[in-house]
């Protein structure tokens, strides 16, 4: 099946200071990348929705300005989370949907952060 | 307002046995009814996926259901293992284009016990 890799897997930062997560579609394209956050014990919540070569959708409550996504291929799309506080710690999964197959959508294994 | 619920919330099964988990949806338009099954610490893996005339799929030991009409659909796991302790969500996809929109159910925990 598709494969979609996340990395890092886990990382550790201190509060104030940016994180860069990357997210692959590793042997197919990606037209649509999907950020997902959850906390302990929750399910997945959508963030914001990427489309290769456009502007990101966010979901309501989303800041935009502090959950900055790029999806500048087919194959990568990248959240940064700026300014980070420890309430943003959480586990963060992307998904990409592949091209032509809309129905179809295939998770990373995760990144988990913690803002200390 | 489009909406997935799960039952049960948790579940503690002896090694071996089979189960049964409920997804009950007021979604529409309805596009694809999916289960994933998600391993603490890692990204959901998908099981099952179907589409509104497909009554029922298999995947080895998962088999799913789906009834349109009464928007319910079940995953049953037959002769479970200790690694099938996961959670495993439920999500229902609105609409009929790549902007469809995706809801998650809560997800039930299944535990294992030898």
């Amino acid at each position: 099946g598709a494969v979609v890799s996340q990395h890092p897997s886990r990382v550790i930062c201190k509060s104030g200071t940016s994180v860069k997560i990357e997210c692959r579609s590793l042997d197919f394209q990606a037209t649509t990348m999907f950020w997902y956050r959850q906390f302990p014990k929750q399910s997945l919540m959508l963030m914001a929705t990427s489309n290769e070569g456009s502007k990101a959708t966010y979901e309501q409550g989303v800041e935009k300005d502090k959950f900055l996504i790029n999806h500048a291929s087919l194959t990568l799309s990248t959240l940064t989370v700026t300014s980070a506080h420890p309430e943003d710690s959480s586990f963060y999964i992307c998904s990409a949907r592949e091209r032509g197959a809309w129905e179809t959508q295939y998770f990373g294994p995760g990144t988990r952060l913690l803002v200390l | 307002k489009n909406q997935v619920e799960q039952s049960p919330q948790s579940l503690i099964i002896l090694e071996g046995k089979n189960c049964t988990l409920q997804c009950n949806y007021t979604v529409s338009p309805f596009s694809n009814l999916r289960w994933y099954k998600q391993d603490t610490g890692r990204g959901p893996v998908s099981l099952t996926i179907m589409t509104f005339s497909e009554n029922t799929k298999s995947n080895g030991r998962y088999t799913a259901t789906l009834d349109a009409d009464t928007k319910q659909s079940s995953l049953h796991i037959t002769a479970s293992q200790l690694s099938d302790s996961a959670s495993y969500i439920c999500v229902v996809s609105a609409g009929k284009t790549s902007y469809d929109k995706v809801i998650f159910g809560p997800g039930t925990s299944l535990s294992v016990i030898p």
